[in-house]
C-alpha cells in the first residue's frame, strides 16, 4: 500500500535536546511538507520541499531544520532553539506544487518536551 | 493575506440530523478549497475539494460548493452518522500552490 509513514507515534524528550522526526513516503511524490498542530488550532506550515535537495521555510520555521536528500524522505529536526516544541507534527506530500494538488497526510508524531 | 474562518465548535448532533459547517475565506487570486477530516489521534484525510468557482466537491455524502461571490465553502451532509464524529478542517491553497492555509477546525460529535 502506498502512503506516508511517520515514526515514532509518540516521542518524549528533555528540554535542551534536539530531536529528529521521521517522514517517509512511497507515493513517488515530488513535494513534501511539515506542519505543526496545537490544541484547538489549525495546522501551520513549518517547511516544505518541492524537489530533492531544495526546501523552503514556512510560516513558523524558527527553531526547526530539515533535509531532503532522497525523494521519499523528509526528516524534521526540532532544535533546542524552538521555544515551545510540544505539539503534534504532521508530514504531508503531494505529486507536485500548484493549485490543483491536494496534500496527503501521515498519521503524525506527538512530541512532548519536559 | 490568505486566511480561513470556520464556525466555532463543538457541533453536537443526533444521528440522521442535517449538518452544516460554515467556512469563509480571504484570498488573493483563485485558490483551490479543501475539506479535511481528522479522527482522534490520527493525521488528516482529504474529504473533498473544489478548484474553481461554482465547483461542487462531494464524497461519502458530504458536499461543499465553491462560492466566490460570498467567499464561502460550507460543508453539508444530509444525514450524519456516529462514525462522522471527528474534527473537520477547511483549507485553501496559497497562490503559488506551495502550502495549505487551514482554519482552526470544527469538532463534530454525533450521538445515537
Amino acid at each position: 500500500d502506498g502512503g506516508i509513514t511517520q515514526s515514532p507515534k509518540y516521542l518524549f524528550r528533555k528540554e535542551g535536546q534536539n530531536v529528529t522526526l521521521s517522514c517517509e513516503q512511497n507515493l513517488n511524490h515530488d513535494a513534501m511538507y511539515w506542519y505543526r498542530q496545537d490544541p484547538g488550532q489549525g495546522l501551520r506550515l513549518i517547511y516544505y520541499s518541492q524537489i530533492v535537495n531544495d526546501f523552503q521555510k514556512g510560516d513558523i520555521a524558527e527553531g526547526y531544520s530539515v533535509s531532503r536528500e532522497k525523494k521519499e524522505s523528509f526528516p524534521l529536526t526540532v532544535t533546542s532553539a524552538q521555544k515551545n516544541p510540544t505539539a503534534f507534527y504532521l508530514c504531508a506530500s503531494s505529486p507536485g506544487t500548484g493549485l490543483l494538488y491536494e496534500q496527503y497526510f501521515g498519521p503524525g508524531t506527538r512530541l512532548t518536551v519536559t | 493575506g490568505n486566511s480561513v474562518t470556520q464556525m466555532e465548535g463543538p457541533v453536537t448532533l443526533s444521528e440522521e440530523a442535517f449538518l452544516t459547517i460554515n467556512c469563509t475565506y480571504t484570498a488573493t487570486g483563485y485558490p483551490s478549497l479543501f475539506w479535511y477530516v481528522q479522527y482522534p489521534g490520527e493525521g488528516l484525510q482529504l474529504l473533498l475539494k473544489a478548484t474553481k468557482a461554482d465547483d461542487k466537491g462531494s464524497n461519502k455524502g458530504f458536499e461543499a460548493t465553491y462560492r466566490k461571490e460570498t467567499t464561502s465553502f460550507h460543508l453539508e451532509k444530509g444525514s450524519v452518522q456516529v462514525s462522522d464524529s471527528a474534527v473537520y478542517f477547511c483549507a485553501l491553497s496559497n497562490q503559488a500552490g506551495t502550502a495549505l492555509i487551514f482554519g482552526k477546525g470544527t469538532t463534530l460529535s454525533v450521538s445515537s
